[in-house]
């Protein structure tokens, strides 16, 4: 099956600084990235929606100055946590697909950000 | 509210015996229905899904589904579970007109007692 990769996979950082996440499409070439986040103990939520060589589609309550997507290539998608806070320690999580229903999305095996 | 909802949050079985995870979705229409299983270190793979058609679904790793319109269910089901399919279950949807986002349950840990 398709394989997406995410690095890195784990980053400590400290308060106030930005740390950048990579998704890719190791084997195919995707037109649409998926940004997830997830609670421990919770289940995924929606971040945004990325479409290569377009503005990202922000969920209601996820600011879009914060967490800044860039999909820049068909098999790269990266999000960047600007200004982190200790609250904004997670799991990231990306998917690879295509817009419509019936594509399967593949996912990355997960970002786990820590901000001291 | 719309929602899915995945009332078990820890399951455990015995290796070799049964197997059901419950997911209820709460729509006023029927959404494209998955189940995906993560497993740590690896990305969520997707078991099976339900468009239309036959409402027994089947997937990869002899797992099945029904989707029950009446019931707004669709159920996880494996005769025999191996301690391999210990892991995180989570049942998702896909609404109508809604492009390709997923919206997910809550989980359900499944483990797997020899």
């Amino acid at each position: 099956g398709a394989v997406v990769s995410q690095h890195p996979s784990r980053v400590i950082c400290k308060s106030g600084t930005s740390v950048k996440i990579e998704c890719r499409s190791l084997d195919f070439q995707a037109t649409t990235m998926f940004w997830y986040r997830q609670f421990p103990k919770q289940s995924l939520m929606l971040m945004a929606t990325s479409n290569e060589g377009s503005k990202a589609t922000y969920e209601q309550g996820v600011e879009k100055d914060k967490f800044l997507i860039n999909h820049a290539s068909l098999t790269l998608s990266t999000l960047t946590v600007t200004s982190a806070h200790p609250e904004d320690s997670s799991f990231y999580i990306c998917s690879a697909g295509g817009q419509g229903i019936q594509e399967t999305q593949y996912f990355g095996p997960g970002t786990r950000l820590l901000v001291l | 509210a719309q929602s899915v909802t995945q009332p078990d949050i820890h399951i455990t079985v015995s290796e070799g015996a049964s197997l059901e995870l419950r997911c209820n979705y709460s729509y006023g229409a029927t959404p494209y229905l998955f189940w995906y299983v993560q497993s740590p270190g690896q990305g969520l793979q997707l078991l099976l899904k339900y468009f239309s058609g036959d409402t027994l679904v089947q997937g990869i790793k002899g797992f099945e589904a029904e989707f029950k319109r009446s019931q707004s269910s669709f159920n996880l089901r494996k005769p025999s579970v191996h301690w391999s399919d210990a892991a995180e279950y989570f049942c998702a949807v896909v609404l109508t007109g809604g492009g390709n986002k997923l919206t997910f349950g809550t989980g359900t840990q499944l483990k797997v007692e020899l």
